[in-house]
């Protein structure tokens, strides 16, 4: 799996749109790119993937650079339920390595 | 989606002892996993579960120190040998499916392990 790189850390008001960065500069072309969120002492949930297009679902939507070097998973109207720690995953087979991710908090 | 359970969902037990955690889906998947994530970490895949095949380990865990059971499609376990404080962790089972044309993991909720 291509290495992703995330900030640490980003605080977003309730209500606003969350926009989360990360970079994969080494993704290769058959990689997906996936994002997780992993709320306080739950399992890690699925939100979205992709591969070249932009991907819309009823969670987030995911924009992904036209060279596929970076992707920004956007959370159209955060909640206080939307705190979680996100991961971004490059994958092109079943198993899926997990960074550090970004750890979002939504204040009121 | 897969509905997955843990047992037990927490435990504290004693160095040298062993602890063996049961991870029950609700249905039949191809592909169920094991990770380790220890405090304030991200998680770490220990093993892939096959049915009726040992597991195949990632670099850093053996089979000695972990070994996996995974009789049926449905239903693997997990057992942490001969415990240290280092092995305090939440080890979660979770299942992969491509139904929907792609690699969505489920994850249970995760079996909360102190030792002392």
């Amino acid at each position: 799996d291509a290495k992703t790189t995330q900030p640490p850390s980003m605080d977003c008001a309730e209500g606003r749109a969350a926009n989360l960065p990360c970079n994969h500069s080494t993704i290769s072309g058959n990689e997906y790119v996936y994002w997780y969120r992993q709320i306080h002492s739950q399992g890690p949930q699925y939100i979205i993937h992709g591969l070249k297009n932009n991907e819309t679902n009823e969670m987030a939507s995911l924009i992904i650079t036209e060279d596929r070097k970076s992707s920004t998973l956007i959370l159209p109207h955060a909640t206080l339920r939307d705190t979680a720690v996100y991961y971004c995953i490059a994958s092109n087979d079943y198993k899926l390595s997990f960074g550090a991710g970004t750890t979002v908090t939504v204040r009121a | 989606s897969a509905v997955i359970s843990q047992k037990p969902s927490r435990d504290i037990c004693q160095r040298g002892t062993s602890l063996t955690i049961q991870c029950q889906v609700d249905s039949q998947v191809t592909m169920m996993f094991w990770y380790r994530q220890q405090p304030g970490q991200s998680l770490t895949l220990i093993a892939t579960a096959n049915q009726g095949s040992e597991a195949t380990y990632e670099s850093g865990f053996v089979i000695d120190k972990f070994p996996i059971s995974r009789p049926n499609l449905t239903f693997s376990t997990l057992t942490v040998s001969n415990m240290s404080p280092e092995d305090s962790s939440i080890y979660l089972c979770s299942v992969g499916t491509y139904q929907r044309g792609y690699n969505e993991q489920f994850f249970g909720p995760g079996t909360r392990l102190t030792v002392l």
